[in-house]
């Protein structure tokens, strides 16, 4: 059972380098979003999308840019890379929202903008 | 003010004892309460939910909600060195679909 996919693991981008973090789930949820984590921060809420064509900005969105063309992949795309953006990013799914939702978590990207 | 708080630790306690988590919100109109577990390296996974204030029970967890206070609590009983991971509180507001995390607390079991 694959549930959410993301790749890379792990990446290292110089200060203005572009890059696509691909995101990918089994599970047929019209729900997916991307967080990022900054150490003691929690997870913020960068961009979510409740539907194939759908998408909207969460609470830190500046700076990245997604689509969702497929129920199941969920790509974020970063065009000018930053200092600010060195992060955990996550993925996640889930088939609905509100009381009985489960948000399924990725395994993480670990980005270096350096 | 972030709306929701949660102190980072890390808590460290011996096996067996008794883990006790809190956090606090100050949105009156968040509506459901759930609590992760994210393990080293892992995306977080849901450990537990609730919509209505008191206590929610499930194996060794305890999910308790002060709506008054503002205030939510996660309990492990007879904690194991396994537990050690980091326990996030996650709250959803409906109006908006907002959910919001806390910080996450670290927890490390002893053996």
């Amino acid at each position: 059972n694959a549930g959410v996919t993301q790749t890379p693991k792990f990446r290292i981008l110089k200060i203005g380098q572009s890059m696509t973090l691909q995101c990918t789930q089994d599970m047929n949820h019209n729900y997916m979003y991307w967080y990022r984590q900054d150490p003691g921060m929690g997870l913020k809420l960068i961009y979510y999308s409740v539907g194939a064509g759908i998408t909207d900005k969460g609470e830190v969105p500046n700076g990245y840019n997604v689509s969702r063309s497929t129920t199941e992949d969920f790509p974020l795309r970063l065009e000018l890379a930053a200092p600010s953006q060195t992060s955990v990013y996550f993925c996640a799914s889930s088939y609905s929202l509100g009381l009985n939702t489960e948000a399924f978590f990725g395994q993480g990207t670990r980005l270096t903008v350096v | 003010q972030k709306e929701v708080e949660q102190d980072p630790g890390p808590l460290s306690v011996p096996e067996g004892a008794i883990v006790s988590l809190n956090c606090t919100y100050s949105n009156s109109a968040f509506q459901y309460f759930m609590w992760y577990r994210q393990y080293s390296r892992k995306g977080p996974e849901l450990l537990m939910y609730t919509y209505s204030s008191g206590n929610k029970e499930d194996g060794r967890f305890t999910a308790q909600v002060d709506k008054s206070s503002k205030y939510i609590s996660l309990f492990i009983r007879d904690s194991q060195p396994s537990d050690s991971a980091t326990y996030l509180c996650a709250i959803y507001k409906a109006a908006g679909n907002k959910l919001t995390f806390g910080g996450g607390t670290r927890v490390l079991v002893k053996p």
